[in-house]
Parts: C-alpha cells; structure tokens; sequence
C-alpha cells in the first residue's frame, strides 16, 4: 500500500459525459500527478500541482481539467468523454518539488467509456 | 522530439539468473532517471533512481547504470524470482520542466 488513495476504483460511463476522478496523497506530500495508461499509449503524464498551484502539464487534452484543494486532494475531471479516454488513471504523490523524489502511485481508477 | 523508449518489449528469464532491461533515451537535458516496476492490476511501483551526476546505483538486488555518451539506461535484477515478474518502465525528467516521461515498458516473465 503506497498510501495514496483514489476513487473511485471502476467507472463506467457513456460518451459524451463528464466525471471526476479524485485523488488523496500521502499524508505530508505536496506534489501530485496524474497519470494516464492506456494499451497503446503506455503511461503518459498528464499534469502535476504542487501545493495548490499547478507546477508542469504532459498531454492533457482541453476537456481535462484538474486542481489542487487546500487539504491537498486532487480531482481530475473529464468531460464530454470519448471512447478514446478508456483506460486507467493513476495518481502519484511526493514529497516535494522539483521532480527528483520518488512518486508513490496510487491503485488507479480504470475509466470505461461507452 | 523528447523520447523515453525500451529496447526489448519482453524478456523472459529463468528464476536465480540475472535479468537486463534496457532503456534508451533522447533528451539530452535529462537529469534524472527512475525505474519502476507494476504488477499485474497495481500502479507503478518506485524501484530505484539515479541522477545524471551518477553512472551506476545499487539497490537491494537490483542495480541502474546510466550511460550518458549514449544515452542508455538499464536495470539489473540479480537472482531473479518469480515476484519479479511485471512490467518494468523506466522514467526520465530534467530540462527546463519537471514532467516525467515514461517508457513503453518492458514485461519480465521469471520462469520457475
């Protein structure tokens, strides 16, 4: 157990939705990643905030927006999903910035969209 | 473009041999490397790291060697065991940004 969790752990939804996906770090770490995985994209980067603040963005699409609460949980939302946004999502945290500590990965949350 | 690839997309080993994954990358600005390892239905799992400053770092049964003339990485895993079984990324940052990119991954498949 990394210590991160996320919720939900399976969404099943229908093209043309929006959902959030949320995200708690380990207790005392700052930063927090999202991540997307999928089979023939591998794992890609999506976007990172650091105490609040957004601090660097991958391959986020426009219709994914993401944010940082003062109690450091994350919420990534998805909206007007497409069949191509199946896959699993995984948040990480750490200590701090800059990205040179080790991310703990949370279990994921696999998005089916229909 | 900046690139994160592996050299081999699986390997398959006999349990107590060594195994070699490879990693090669593109960006030259990189400063810092890590590998992780995920098991079947789990996230990534933090394996070991090494900054640029390093060629090689050993951990509990496994060792990094950064080759910065080529740009190559690998990863050893001494003695392997069957719960070594999974797939291997390996991750790079540095530059002007701190988003990480990952490898496509490598499947390790120790047979008993």
């Amino acid at each position: 157990d990394s210590g991160v969790t996320q919720t939900p752990k399976h969404l099943i939804t229908a093209t043309g939705q929006r959902v959030t996906l949320r995200c708690s770090p380990r207790s005392g770490d700052l930063s927090v990643y999202w991540y997307q995985q999928s089979l023939d994209q591998g794992l890609q980067f999506l976007i990172q905030y650091y105490n609040g603040e957004e601090r660097a963005k991958g391959n986020i699409l426009e219709r994914f927006s993401a944010q940082q609460f003062p109690d450091l949980h994350s919420e990534l939302n998805l909206s007007s999903l497409e069949l191509g946004d199946s896959a699993l999502y995984f948040c990480a945290s750490s200590v701090r910035d800059p990205l040179t500590s080790e991310q703990f990965f949370g279990p994921g949350t696999r998005l089916t969209v229909l | 473009g900046e690139s994160v690839g592996l050299h081999l997309p699986t390997l398959s080993v006999q349990e107590g041999d060594n195994s070699i994954i490879n990693c090669a990358y593109s960006n030259s600005a990189s400063d810092y490397f890590i590998w992780y390892k995920q098991e079947s239905g789990k996230g990534p799992q933090f394996i070991i790291d090494i900054r640029s400053n390093m060629d090689k770092r050993q951990g509990q049964r496994v060792t990094v060697l950064l080759n910065k003339t080529v740009k190559h990485l690998s990863l050893q895993i001494a003695a392997t065991q069957p719960g070594d079984s999974a797939v291997y990324f390996c991750a790079e940052s540095g530059g002007s940004n701190y988003k990480l990119t990952f490898g496509k991954g490598t499947l390790l498949t120790v047979n008993p």
